[in-house]
Parts: structure tokens; sequence; C-alpha cells
């Protein structure tokens, strides 16, 4: 099945900064992508999903894009709730995880 | 809004059966995919299948030979049956509601999407002796 790698592991961000999270499939032939937010204790919170459809409620300062292997989650302008582990998904594949934490 | 409820025992022992049950409540259970996602300690979730609210199903490859997965539509419920157990099993198993199009499941492509929107909180479930 597709494997999915995020880059980086772990990402240091000051409040206003603007950040990016890259996703990458294993295979040529990939999915549209989803992307979540989990906070400590907390089931993962759905951000986007089809690779750019910002979820309902989610802030505009978040979006995707990408297609075929590769993707990017954006926070324009990190805010202090966005502190937090993001992960993509496709189909039944999550990547393994960023955390974003503060510097 | 639609809210989900896990339940089930929080303790198995090792080469039993793990079964869960979760329990939707301000929404319809149809035309839903009706996802089963379980979390490590310290690892990323892992889909461990869906069924939809007809009964049809499929489950992610590595778990194949060991779920089942049921729904109840008069009890607005969904149920997961994990067999023979071990304690690489023992994780945080959480329910949701899942959407999935595209092409069909069968020829899924670059078109085909699968998401989840709505999550409950959680179950923890331990295999020990």
């Amino acid at each position: 099945d597709v494997q999915m790698t995020q880059s980086p592991s772990t990402l240091s961000a000051s409040v206003g900064d603007r950040v990016t999270i890259t996703c990458r499939a294993s295979q040529s032939t990939s999915y549209r992508l989803a992307w979540y937010q989990q906070k400590p204790g907390q089931a993962p919170k759905l951000l986007i999903y089809k690779a750019s459809t910002l979820e309902s409620g989610v802030p505009s300062r978040f979006s995707g894009s990408g297609s075929g292997t590769e993707f990017t989650l954006t926070i324009s302008s990190l805010q202090p709730d966005d502190f937090a582990t993001y992960y993509c998904q496709q189909l039944w594949t999550f990547g393994q995880g960023t955390k974003v934490e503060m510097k | 809004q639609v809210q989900l409820q896990e339940s089930g025992p929080g303790l198995v022992k090792p080469s039993e059966t793990l079964s869960l049950t979760c329990t939707i409540s301000g929404g319809s259970i149809r035309n839903y995919y009706w996802t089963w996602i379980r979390q490590l300690p310290g690892k990323a979730p892992e889909c461990m299948g869906y069924i939809y609210y007809s009964g049809t199903t499929n489950y992610n490859p590595s778990l194949k030979s060991r779920v089942t997965m049921s729904v109840d539509t008069s009890k607005n419920q969904f149920s997961l049956k994990l067999r023979s157990v071990t304690a690489a099993d023992t994780a945080l198993y959480y329910c949701a509601r899942g959407y999935y199009g595209g092409e069909t499941w069968a020829h899924r492509g670059p078109y085909s999407y699968f998401y989840m929107d709505v999550w409950g909180k959680g179950t923890t479930v331990t295999v020990s002796s």
C-alpha cells in the first residue's frame, strides 16, 4: 500500500510565523489527501480534505495544496492554538506526524 | 451535532477477541463510511477499516485476517471485532464518520478520497493477562 512520509518530523516556530509541512506518497498513483491536527489527549481534528478543501469551521490561515505524490499544509500565521501534531492521511495510511512546537 | 461514543472492555487477554461498539447520537447512520482507527502509544493513527451503513466492508490489508466490522442501523451503532490479540494491539481505539468518493473502491485512483470528519473521544484497550 501507499506509504506517506511527512517532513519535517518536528518544527520549531514562533507565533506569527508561516509554517509549511510536506507529505510525500511512495507511489506515483496516489489519492487525494486529508490533513488532521491532534493535541495531547484529544482525537485528531479534520482540517483539510480532498487535498485543498477547508473543513467547515477551520480558520482560513490553514490551507492545503498538491497532487500526485507531493502535498503541502500551510499555516499562514501561526497562532498559539496551533501548537500541535499534524498528520496527513490517504485512504488507510497516515503520515508519521509533524510536531509543531514553540521556538 | 453528531457525536460518537466508543464502548467496550478496557482489558483483553492475549489470544482473545477485542470487541468494541460505537454509538452514534445526533445524526443518522445512513450514507456514511463508519470507520475504526487505532493509535498505538506515541504513534500515528492507523485506519483499521470501514463499514458502510448498508453493511459493505473494507479492511486495512494489514489487519484484514483478524478484523470483522458490523452495523446495526436500528440502534445507530457499529462494531469492531479484532481476533487473536497480542500486546501489540494495545492502543487507543477511535470510531469515526468517514466519507469516500472518486473512483469506485475497487478501481480507486487519483480522484479518490477518504477522510473522517467526526471522531469519538477514543477508548483505551490494553492486552494483558
